[in-house]
C-alpha cells in the first residue's frame, strides 16, 4: 500500500525554524516527483515546493523562496522541508504529496502535519 | 502565479448532475492538458479525482468526469449523492519553474 506520513510540525515563534519529514513506503520513491502543499486554516490549497525524481529540479512558490528548502534522501525514502525565517502567514497544515509520475497530479496525500507560527 | 478561478459554492439535489468550472488563462489551462481535480471532505486530506483533464485513477467512481474548453476546465458529478458533499479543487501545471497552481476551491452542498 502506498503511504506517505509527515512529521515534525509544531508551534514555533516568528523567525524560527522547523524541519518537516515525510516517510514514504509502498512505491519506488526514486521514480517520481514529490511535493509539499499547504492549507491555512479555513483556506484553500497552496503549492509550496516540488522536487523531481533525481533531485536536480526544484521549485518553490514565490512566498517561500529563500526561506524553505526541499530535499529528499532516496536511501531513507524520506522527503524533507526545512523551513526558516518562519512568518505568521506560514501557519498551515502541510501535506506531503506523491506525484502521479510525470502528470503533475498529486495521487497520494499524507494526513498532514500542522505548523503554527505564533508568539 | 495567479490562482485559477472557481465558483465559491455550488449545490444540487441527490440524483442531479452538477458542473464546477475552473478558469485559467492561455498560459496554463488553455495551453496544457495537465489539469487535475481533488475532493476534500472536512478534516481529511484531499484525494485525487481526475488527472490530465479527464483521466480517472483506479477506484474513482465514473460519476466524476472532466473536460476542457479553451481556458476553462470543468468537473461534472452525475447522480449526486450525499457523500459528494465536500470541497473541490482544480489544479494546473503552469510553467517549468512553477509547476502547479490551484483554484480557490468550490464547496459543494447536496440539498
Amino acid at each position: 500500500e502506498v503511504q506517505v506520513v509527515e512529521s515534525g510540525g509544531g508551534l514555533v515563534q516568528p523567525g524560527g525554524s522547523l524541519m518537516l519529514s515525510c516517510s514514504a513506503s509502498g512505491f519506488t520513491f526514486s521514480r517520481c516527483a514529490m511535493h509539499w502543499v499547504r492549507q491555512a486554516p479555513g483556506k484553500g490549497l497552496q503549492f509550496v515546493a516540488s522536487i523531481n525524481d533525481n533531485g536536480d529540479r526544484i521549485y518553490y512558490t514565490e512566498s517561500v523562496k529563500g526561506r524553505f528548502t526541499i530535499s529528499r534522501d532516496i536511501s531513507k525514502n524520506t522527503l524533507y522541508l526545512q523551513m526558516s525565517s518562519l512568518r505568521v502567514e506560514d501557519t498551515a497544515m502541510y501535506y506531503c504529496v506523491k506525484d502521479l509520475c510525470g502528470t503533475y497530479a498529486f495521487d497520494k496525500w499524507g494526513q498532514g502535519t500542522m505548523v503554527t507560527v505564533s508568539s | 502565479q495567479s490562482a485559477l478561478t472557481q465558483p465559491a459554492s455550488v449545490s444540487g439535489s441527490p440524483g442531479q448532475s452538477i458542473t464546477i468550472s475552473c478558469t485559467g488563462t492561455s498560459s496554463d489551462i488553455g495551453y496544457y492538458n495537465l489539469v487535475s481535480w481533488y475532493q476534500q471532505h472536512p478534516g481529511n486530506a484531499p484525494q485525487l479525482l481526475l488527472y490530465e483533464v479527464s483521466q480517472r485513477p483506479s477506484g474513482v467512481s465514473n460519476r466524476f468526469s472532466g473536460s476542457k474548453s479553451g481556458n476553462t476546465a470543468s468537473l461534472t458529478i452525475s447522480g449526486l449523492q450525499a457523500e459528494d458533499e465536500a470541497d473541490y479543487y482544480c489544479a494546473s501545471y503552469i510553467c517549468d519553474t512553477c509547476p502547479v497552481v490551484f483554484g480557490g476551491g468550490t464547496k459543494l452542498t447536496v440539498l
